[in-house]
């Protein structure tokens, strides 16, 4: 019965490597969004869709690629990973953008380390 | 731009006692107020919200929060804390035509001690 789910729990990897996050929503909304929180616990996002389309790029490297093939879900490709990427990537999803009061709902998060 | 400040970085409270964790926003235009919780090794998950009309919001766990636009403040309340409530809470923001991104605090870890 999970509402968000991410895939997988917990990312290792080297420098320079590129991975994948997965993200998956069964609550039948039309937004979804990545969050990344640093080690500090601050939280920014990073990209929204809205019915496949992107609607929030905030300033993030371009070795960071949203892709959502659908509405239920929306996958986070990371190439030439850095040090400085390590963090915990959430993944949430809203029903809409209302007017700016819709409520996100946030996946288990993903931790991607890397050496 | 809009932005959230929740300027105390721990809470330590103890248990049954009551806690208010304090949040304080700017913006140039109307918001809507988020407070959310992250259990350890969790997502988030949305406590309350205020979008409009009173501004006495309550919320799950026996949480409330004031909106007071004339301080831009939202500060979160609970008059009888449990060891459960030991999280870090966020405070964030959204605005009108913004996408419906939030702003986030820099959060308040809530420690309660028995």
């Amino acid at each position: 019965d999970t509402a968000v789910s991410q895939t997988p729990k917990y990312l290792v990897t080297q420098m320079g490597n590129d991975k994948s996050i997965k993200c998956e929503q069964n609550l039948g909304h039309d937004t979804m969004y990545w969050y990344k929180q640093d080690s500090k616990k601050f939280l920014k996002i990073m990209f929204s869709y809205n019915n496949k389309e992107l609607i929030i790029n905030e300033t993030v490297p371009n070795r960071f690629s949203p892709k959502s093939p659908d509405k239920a879900h929306l996958n986070l490709h990371i190439n030439s990973l850095e040090l400085g990427d390590s963090a915990v990537y959430f993944c949430a999803s809203s029903q809409g953008l209302g007017s700016g009061g819709s409520e996100q709902f946030f996946g288990p998060g993903t931790r991607l380390t890397v050496l | 731009a809009q932005s959230v400040t929740q300027l105390d970085s721990q809470v330590p409270v103890f248990e049954e006692a009551p806690v208010e964790l304090r949040c304080n926003y700017s913006s140039s235009v109307s918001v809507y107020l988020f407070w959310y919780v992250q259990y350890p090794n969790q997502g988030l998950q949305l406590l309350l919200k205020y979008l409009s009309g009173s501004t006495l919001v309550k919320g799950i766990n026996g949480f409330e929060a004031e909106f007071n636009k004339s301080q831009t403040s939202f500060h979160l309340r609970k008059p009888s804390v449990h060891i459960s409530d030991t999280a870090e809470y966020f405070c964030a923001v959204s605005i009108t035509g913004g996408g419906n991104k939030l702003t986030f605090g820099t959060g308040t870890q809530l420690k309660v001690e028995l």
